[in-house]
C-alpha cells in the first residue's frame, strides 16, 4: 500500500546552521505534500506546502524541495533556532477510490543544538 | 491557536469501557479528519467526513466509530478500549477536502489501564 517514510528518525543540527529533512513517498498519483511541525504536547502545525506540478516553494527560512523522479521530498530550515526544535512529518494527498486522503509519514526529530 | 478545539484534553478509562472525544472545527471549516499518534509514532488516518458525510476511512478499526453533526462539530466513539488504545488522537479541519491545509487541535490524550 502507499507509505510515507523518512530516512532519518532524528537529526541534530548546530544553531545557526542550516538542516534538511527528508521523506520518501511512494504513491506517485500523489498531488500535493505538506510539511508539519509538531512541538512537545501539541499538534500539528502547517509550515509548507508544495503541489505537484511544482518543484520547488519557499517560505520564510523554509524551502520544500519535491522530486517526483524519485518520489522524494526534503524541508530545509535555514539558519536554525532553538524554536525549530520539534518533529517534523511530510504529508502527501492522494485520490483513493473517489477521496481524497492525506497521509502522514513517521517523523523526523529535530534538535538544535545552542 | 488552531481554531480548533477538542475535549477532553486528558482521558484515563479502564479496559473495556467506551469513551467520546469531541473536535470543534475552525469556524467555516467543511472537513473534519481524525488521527491516531502512538508513542513516538506517526500519524495515522482515522476517518474523514465532509459536510455531515463520511469522505474517507483508513485504518480505522470496527470498535471505533465517528460522526459528523450539523453544526459541523464531530465525535470519535472508542468502545471495547484496549491498552493499544492508549494514544494521542487528533482532530484536524479543512475548509473544503485534504488537498488544502488542515489546522489540527491540540489532541485528546487517552490513556487506557
Amino acid at each position: 500500500g502507499e507509505s510515507v517514510g523518512l530516512h532519518l528518525p532524528t537529526l541534530s543540527v548546530q544553531e545557526g546552521d542550516n538542516s534538511i529533512i527528508n521523506c520518501a513517498y511512494s504513491n506517485s498519483a500523489s498531488d500535493y505534500f505538506i510539511w508539519y511541525k509538531q512541538e512537545s504536547g501539541k499538534g500539528p502545525q502547517f509550515i509548507i506546502d508544495i503541489r505537484s506540478n511544482m518543484d520547488k516553494r519557499q517560505g520564510q527560512r523554509v524551502t520544500v524541495l519535491l522530486n517526483k523522479t524519485v518520489k522524494h521530498l526534503s524541508l530545509q530550515i535555514a539558519a536554525t533556532q532553538p524554536g525549530d526544535s520539534a518533529v517534523y512529518f511530510c504529508a502527501e494527498t492522494a485520490w483513493d477510490f473517489g477521496n481524497e486522503k492525506l497521509t502522514f509519514g513517521t517523523g523526523t526529530r529535530l534538535t538544535i543544538i545552542p | 491557536d488552531s481554531g480548533v478545539t477538542q475535549t477532553p484534553k486528558h482521558l484515563i478509562t479502564a479496559t473495556g469501557q467506551r469513551v467520546t472525544l469531541r473536535c470543534s472545527p475552525r469556524s467555516g471549516d467543511l472537513s473534519v479528519y481524525w488521527y491516531q499518534q502512538s508513542l513516538d509514532q506517526g500519524l495515522q488516518f482515522l476517518i474523514q467526513y465532509y459536510n455531515g458525510e463520511e469522505r474517507a476511512k483508513g485504518n480505522i478499526l470496527e470498535r471505533f466509530s465517528a460522526q459528523q453533526f450539523p453544526d459541523l462539530h464531530s465525535e470519535l466513539n472508542l468502545s471495547s478500549l484496549e491498552l493499544g488504545d492508549s494514544a494521542l488522537y487528533f482532530c484536524a479541519s479543512s475548509v473544503v477536502g485534504a488537498n488544502t491545509e488542515a489546522f489540527f487541535g491540540q489532541g485528546t490524550r487517552l490513556t487506557v489501564v
